[in-house]
């Protein structure tokens, strides 16, 4: 299993310009879900799915998108970037949204000039 | 808001045990206390969870308090390997909005 795997692993985006984070998983998974990792904090909840189709927001959605078509990927939309985006951004699965441990990917930083 | 309060940093010898606290004094009966951690430039790790009872797995042993108001991560041996920050997570199983609030976490620096 390559468990969560996330591309790119860095990216640049001038002001205004959009672009998608990649998310999959291989776990078969049901729930999927975005954070963003500011310097020197912890993680904050962008969205989450709790299966295909099915998508809600975290504590900080604005400026993003989601969508889940498959139960394998999960990508992040940006819709017009803004500097204050620029961030760790890290994706997570687990088997349910019930109690069960989570599997990070690698993450994206992301700059936004 | 975070709904965990953890020291903002530790330190340990190597081989030594290590025990870190969070209080989490508004938990519900609903939320498990899960404890993660993040080494540099990596994405956060699980390291165990539990309810009511103490726990343990192979990576470390969890204690928690008659009350639920706080509980304690416990490695064992500590190594240089462990050296992260750990975060203690309330994992609500009625809102999952509110799953896995990240607070700042513990920074544990191991000393060989």
């Amino acid at each position: 299993n390559a468990g969560v795997t996330q591309t790119p692993k860095f990216q640049v985006l001038k002001t205004g310009q959009s672009m998608t984070l990649q998310c999959a998983q291989d776990m078969n998974h049901e729930y999927m879900s975005w954070y963003r990792q500011d310097p020197g904090m912890g993680l904050r909840l962008i969205h989450y799915s709790v299966g295909a189709g099915i998508t809600d927001q975290g504590e900080v959605p604005n400026g993003y998108n989601v969508s889940r078509s498959t139960t394998e990927d999960f990508p992040l939309r940006l819709l017009s970037a803004a500097p204050s985006q620029t961030s760790v951004y890290f994706c997570a699965s687990s088997y349910s949204a019930g109690d069960y441990e989570q599997y990070f990917g690698p993450g994206t930083r992301l700059t936004v000039t | 808001d975070a709904k965990t309060t953890q020291p903002n940093s530790m330190e340990s010898n190597e081989e030594e045990p290590v025990h870190l606290p969070c209080n989490h004094s508004t938990i519900s009966g609903t939320d498990y206390i899960h404890w993660y951690r993040q080494l540099p430039s990596q994405g956060p790790e699980y390291v165990i969870h539990g309810l009511t009872s103490n726990v343990n797995n192979r990576m470390a042993s969890l204690a928690i308090a008659e009350d639920r108001k706080s509980s304690t991560l416990i490695l064992h041996r500590a190594t240089l390997r462990d050296a992260a920050v750990y975060y203690c997570i309330l994992r609500a199983l009625d809102n999952y909005g509110q799953n896995f609030v990240f607070g700042p976490g513990t920074r544990l620096s191991v000393l060989p």
